[in-house]
């Protein structure tokens, strides 16, 4: 089945920095990539998602890239603001089954 | 607009008493469902999955089972709780797929502990 490691753990970044996180899929039928935010005791909230037909989407201050060769996708938060302190989870998909989510990244955005 | 909602919102429980979480969808018809358990600090796991009334895929083998009585419902349950089910307790949704992968939204979610 699919594995999806994510990277790194934890990231600290000072406020205005960018930050980015970076997961490897290893099923290569899989074909949609999304992004969840997670804020402490809240749900996971899709930020952004990109399919395997494109290979860069951007919507304001975050971006996804897919390199479907080397089976890795990134996510790049430009500009970071204290709010943007959550986890962050990236997961792929075949469309035969279901997510299969990496195991996440607290990033810490230091005032 | 669809909508997703999940009781109770906490869960304070004994070891070895029974579970009932419930989850439903509104604004939708024919769901896929989806229960995740979240250990504090961890990552998303995936329990079950149901891509219709009755059909169930257990994906960990453990003392959980689910059902779906109704196409915007699906429940978790348990007869006897672990110390170990303690955890934050997520349903999911999203639109029939046909082998086409599509969004998938998250309920507010269930925090159970187990003592």
């Amino acid at each position: 089945g699919e594995n999806v490691e994510q990277h790194p753990s934890t990231l600290s970044v000072q406020e205005g920095d960018s930050a980015v996180i970076k997961c490897t899929y290893s099923d290569s039928a899989s074909n949609y990539f999304p992004w969840y935010k997670q804020e402490l005791g809240k749900r996971p909230q899709l930020i952004i998602d990109i399919r395997s037909n494109v290979g860069e989407k951007k919507d304001q201050r975050i971006a996804v890239t897919l390199n479907k060769t080397a089976k890795h996708f990134s996510l790049h938060i430009t500009e970071t603001q204290p709010e943007d302190s959550a986890v962050y989870f990236c997961a792929a998909d075949t469309g035969r089954r279901a997510l299969t989510f990496g195991s996440g990244t607290r990033l810490q955005v230091q005032p | 607009s669809q909508t997703i909602h999940q009781w109770p919102a906490t869960l304070v429980q004994p070891v070895g008493s029974p579970l009932s979480l419930e989850c439903t969808v509104e604004g939708t018809s024919n769901p896929n469902l989806y229960w995740y358990r979240q250990a504090a600090g961890r990552g998303l796991q995936l329990l079950f999955y149901s891509v219709g009334i009755g059909q169930i895929s257990s994906e960990v083998p453990q003392n959980l089972s689910a059902s779906r009585p109704q196409d915007r419902q699906f429940i978790l349950s348990s007869k006897k709780l672990l110390l170990s089910d303690s955890g934050f307790y997520l349903c999911a949704w999203t639109q029939q797929r046909t082998g086409v992968a599509i969004e998938q939204f998250f309920g507010p979610g269930t925090r159970l502990t187990v003592l």
